[in-house]
C-alpha cells in the first residue's frame, strides 16, 4: 500500500485560530478522505477530498468550518477554522485506490 | 445513509479463549466490510476485510463472517493473546471500498493473562 503521512502530528491551539493539516501519499491514489475521531469515540467522516474540485461534505460538516483542498492525486489539506474547544480531536486522512482504505497517523489537536 | 451498529462495546476474554464482535448494517447496497484494530495512540490498522460475494474469510487466528440476508457480519479471534488487546472497529462501504467508510462504535477488547 502507499505510505501516507500527516503533519503536524499534534498541536495545541488557541480558540478562534485556524490550523491546516497536511496529508501526503507517496504514490497516486484514487480517493482521499478526512475523518475526525473525538476522544474515546469512533471515526466520523468529515468529507471526501476530490481532486481538482470541491470536497464532498457529510451531514453536519461545512466548507466554511473545514475547508479542504486536493490539488493533485497525492496531497490534500484540511483546515479547521475558527477553532473552539469542541474541535479538540484526532483528525485522520485516509486513501484508497481499490479496497482497502489506509489511514494516516493522525493529527492530535487540542484547542484551549 | 448507512448506519452500522457494533456490539459489545467492551469485551474481556481470558488469554487463549476466543472473542467475537458483531456488527449490523442498514444499507443493503453495502458490499465491503473491513475491520480495523486501533491500539492506544495509534492509527486504525486494517486486520481483515470481506466483500459481499464471500461468506467467510480467514487469516490465521482472525476470521470474518458475513450474512447478507440478515445484514450482519462478525469478527472472530481465536487463541487470543495479550497483544490482541485494543479497540476494534467494524465498517461498511459501497463500491467495494472506493467510497466512504461508515464505522461502528467500536469494541474495547481486553485479554486477561
Amino acid at each position: 500500500s502507499a505510505v501516507i503521512s500527516q503533519k503536524p502530528s499534534r498541536d495545541i491551539c488557541q480558540r478562534g485560530t485556524s490550523l491546516t493539516i497536511q496529508c501526503q501519499v507517496d504514490s497516486q491514489v484514487t480517493m482521499m478522505f478526512w475523518y475526525r475521531q473525538q476522544p474515546g469515540q469512533s471515526l466520523t467522516l468529515i468529507a471526501t477530498a476530490n481532486q481538482g474540485s470541491e470536497a464532498t461534505y457529510e451531514s453536519g460538516f461545512v466548507i466554511d468550518k473545514f475547508p479542504i483542498s486536493r490539488p493533485n492525486l497525492t496531497f490534500s489539506t484540511l483546515t479547521v477554522s475558527n477553532m473552539s474547544p469542541e474541535d479538540s480531536s484526532i483528525y485522520l486522512c485516509s486513501h484508497t485506490r481499490e479496497d482497502p482504505q489506509y489511514f494516516g497517523p493522525g493529527t492530535r489537536l487540542l484547542v484551549l | 445513509g448507512e448506519n452500522v451498529e457494533q456490539h459489545p462495546s467492551t469485551l474481556s476474554v481470558q488469554e487463549g479463549d476466543s472473542a467475537v464482535i458483531k456488527c449490523t448494517y442498514s444499507d443493503s447496497a453495502s458490499n465491503y466490510f473491513p475491520w480495523y484494530k486501533q491500539e492506544l495512540g495509534k492509527r486504525p490498522q486494517l486486520i481483515i476485510d470481506i466483500r459481499s460475494n464471500v461468506g467467510e474469510k480467514k487469516d490465521q487466528r482472525i476470521a470474518v463472517t458475513l450474512n447478507k440476508t440478515a445484514k450482519h457480519f462478525s469478527l472472530h479471534i481465536t487463541e487470543t493473546q495479550p497483544e490482541d488487546s485494543a479497540v476494534y472497529f467494524c465498517a461498511a462501504s459501497i463500491n467495494f471500498g472506493n467510497e466512504k467508510l461508515t464505522f461502528g462504535t467500536g469494541t474495547r477488547l481486553t485479554i486477561i493473562p
